[in-house]
């Protein structure tokens, strides 16, 4: 029952730039901050955007997140074979009081 | 280096019940909140419920509302997940992650997460 909705793939050459979109609803995206999840295969979610924009140390800047309105987007340029992944947005829905995630996007590296 | 690990998933029936523990470490547990969130097989992430450092104030989704209590022993640096009344749909791997303050709150993000603990049900 996820509110955000997200493209389920995108896919991009090495070097080329992705872009991944999360739409939301003025309760969640447009009136708190998104953050942004990287899931590798098989491992556990890890945090990679966060407050709309900002990286956590280690995350590389050509990884970038924007918000505007009651979207939100994810861009990865330079894209490598490790930017293979699910990601997922994610804000607090102030009508369900509860955090929400986004349907998850799978990033493929042709 | 901060650290959670969950434990005490596994099988049980429809109508069962299990408990989840999340035992945190490398980092002062009772000064932040916590989190549980899970991914059924195949599936997308789902928050289940958060709790205040001090655990003063509590959430949780609507899917496990009245048959999943959420709780933390802060002198064991643990979070616990009791579910009862198990259903074929909370099959998931469960996740803890650690949020950004003492109180759960709309700019909190979780970092970082557990390697999760996988909840099976089926008869």
């Amino acid at each position: 029952q996820s509110v955000l909705t997200q493209p389920p793939s995108a896919s991009g050459t090495p070097g080329q730039r992705v872009t991944i979109s999360c739409s939301g609803s003025s309760s969640n995206i447009g009136s708190n901050t998104v953050n942004w999840y990287q899931q590798l295969p098989g491992t556990a979610p890890k945090l990679l955007i966060y407050s709309n924009n900002q990286r956590p140390s280690g995350v590389p800047d050509r990884v970038s997140g924007s918000k505007s309105g009651t979207s939100a987007s994810l861009a990865i340029s330079g894209l490598q074979s490790e930017d293979e992944a699910d990601y997922y947005c994610a804000a607090w829905d102030d009508s369900l009081n509860g955090y929400v995630f986004g349907t998850g996007t799978k990033v493929t590296v042709l | 280096e901060v650290q959670l690990v969950e434990s005490g998933g596994g099988l049980v029936k429809p109508g069962g019940s299990l408990r989840l523990s999340c035992a945190a470490s490398g980092f002062t547990f009772s000064t932040y909140s916590m989190n549980w969130v899970r991914q059924a097989p195949g599936k997308g992430l789902e928050w289940v419920s958060s709790i205040s450092s001090s655990s003063s104030y509590i959430y949780y989704a609507d899917s496990v509302k009245g048959r999943f209590t959420i709780s933390r022993d802060n002198a064991k640096n643990s979070l616990y997940l009791q579910m009862n009344s198990l259903r074929a749909e909370d099959t998931a791997v469960y996740y803890c992650a650690r949020g950004l303050k003492a109180t759960p709150s709309p700019r909190d993000w979780f970092d970082p997460w557990g390697q999760g603990t996988l909840v099976t049900v089926s008869s």
